[in-house]
């Protein structure tokens, strides 16, 4: 399976507690972004990057997140100190830099904070 | 000016039915116009995806009708099946920068046998 990979796929933690997540993206894409949806709601983009540069973060992104995307290739995302309200699936997606705006979506990682 | 506009919340449809779930948005600046499929524990699929210098686009049962003056989009799915119970995004993305996403908030549809 070529596709867009996360992991882990659920991770539960306790408030206060750092999880970091890992996304593959599709090997030939240059822009991966990351997403977070709650219950009942679309994703809301988090944060971009092509090749290795973050070029975008959305006010979304507290001083609590960081993402990484060292020499191009998978990213991560960190949340430090987590808190009950980052509860939400975190989504990956890739897109080429020659297409036409598709990206293609990883399965999420589920972050559950108890 | 950053909001895509869905509707509704949740459908039902008898199977063979035509689902028809709507998207608004205000910023004149987007470009690209996909609708997503979401199944339940899975992350979103694209379905199909239009420009705004067409007014319609198929692909097999589904239809998007795109209306720009009206910054109006919808989605049409053909002979509802069972299979297409899931929920449905519209989304929106500028044509320049990063070609983020602004999704809608998602369509619950049900197609019953």
């Amino acid at each position: 399976d070529t596709g867009v990979s996360q992991d882990p796929r659920h991770k539960i933690t306790k408030r206060g507690q750092n999880v970091t997540f890992r996304c593959d993206p599709i090997s030939e894409h240059n822009r991966l972004y990351w997403y977070r949806q709650t219950l009942g709601q679309g994703p809301e983009f988090l944060t971009y990057f092509q090749n290795e540069a973050q070029l975008e973060k959305s006010r979304l992104l507290s001083d609590r997140f960081s993402a990484e995307r060292p020499k191009g290739s998978f990213s991560t995302l960190e949340i430090q100190r987590t808190e009950q309200g980052d509860s939400a699936m975190y989504l990956c997606a890739s897109s080429s830099l020659a297409g036409a705006g598709e990206q293609f979506f990883g399965p999420g990682t589920r972050l559950t904070v108890l | 000016q950053q909001q895509v506009k869905q509707s509704p919340q949740s459908l039902i449809v008898q199977k063979g039915g035509i689902s028809i779930i709507n998207c608004a948005y205000e910023n004149t600046a987007f470009d690209y116009f996909p609708w997503y499929q979401q199944f339940p524990g899975k992350g979103p699929a694209l379905l199909i995806a239009i420009r705004p210098d067409v007014s319609e686009k198929k692909e097999g049962r589904f239809t998007i009708s795109f209306n720009k003056s009206a910054k109006q989009f919808s989605l049409h799915i053909m002979d509802s099946q069972p299979g297409d119970s899931a929920t449905y995004f519209c989304a929106a993305s500028k044509g320049s920068g990063t070609y983020k996403y602004i999704f809608g908030t998602g369509t619950r549809l049900k197609v019953l046998a």
